[in-house]
């Protein structure tokens, strides 16, 4: 167990609509990170955030937005899903500040666009 | 464009054997690489790690190898075990604390 946590585990949806993924980050952690995983890719990096501050950007299309809150946990919202947004999407965070340290995963959130 | 690349999608070794997994990289502003292990259905969990200062890392059964002229990183587990059998990720990132990239990820079956 990772310390962070993902929700919901599964989401099944169609086209068109509009899903929230949500992360709580490991105690004392202030960095998280958002990952997607589509079918025989890596992880791609789609953003993260530090301390309620967006850090980096990645891949993340225009219709993907995320956001920090003050209790440090973060949400992924997905818009105008299309067929191609089904992938695992993961959470990780890492103490932050500028160290080099290593990210820890949550156990990712499985989404099914129909 | 794929900065780190792991080029052998899987591979399988025999227990007590050693398992070396490659990765290759292009970007030479990267300085930290880390290899990560994931099972099904849960999320990557760290295994070790190498900062570009040093050639090699060694934790247990897990030694990780850097050669920065070659752009080429190396994982090695010896002697394997069944309990090893998962995907393993190379990661590479830059100074700080920056994003990872991630290759796409080498799919270990040690057969008992």
């Amino acid at each position: 167990d990772s310390g962070v946590t993902q929700t919901p585990k599964h989401l099944i949806t169609a086209t068109g609509q509009r899903v929230t993924l949500r992360c709580s980050p490991r105690s004392g952690d202030l960095s998280v990170y958002w990952y997607q995983q589509s079918l025989d890719q890596g992880l791609q990096f789609l953003i993260q955030y530090y301390n309620g501050e967006e850090r980096a950007k990645g891949n993340i299309l225009e219709r993907f937005s995320a956001q920090q809150f003050p209790d440090l946990h973060s949400e992924l919202n997905l818009s105008s899903l299309e067929l191609g947004d089904s992938a695992l999407y993961f959470c990780a965070s890492s103490v932050g500040g500028g160290r080099v340290d290593e990210q820890f995963f949550g156990p990712g959130t499985r989404l099914t666009v129909l | 464009d794929q900065q780190v690349k792991q080029n052998s999608p899987s591979l399988s070794v025999q227990e007590g054997r050693i398992s070396i997994l490659n990765c290759d990289y292009t970007n030479s502003m990267f300085d930290y690489f880390l290899w990560y292990k994931k099972y099904p259905a849960e999320g990557p969990t760290f295994l070790i790690s190498i900062s570009s200062i040093k050639d090699k890392n060694e934790d247990g059964r897990f030694t990780v190898f850097l050669n920065k002229s070659a752009k080429h990183l190396s994982l090695h587990i010896v002697p394997s075990q069944p309990g090893d059998s998962a995907v393993y990720f190379c990661a590479a990132r830059g100074s700080g604390n920056t994003p990872l990239v991630f290759g796409k990820g080498t799919r270990l079956s040690v057969i008992a």
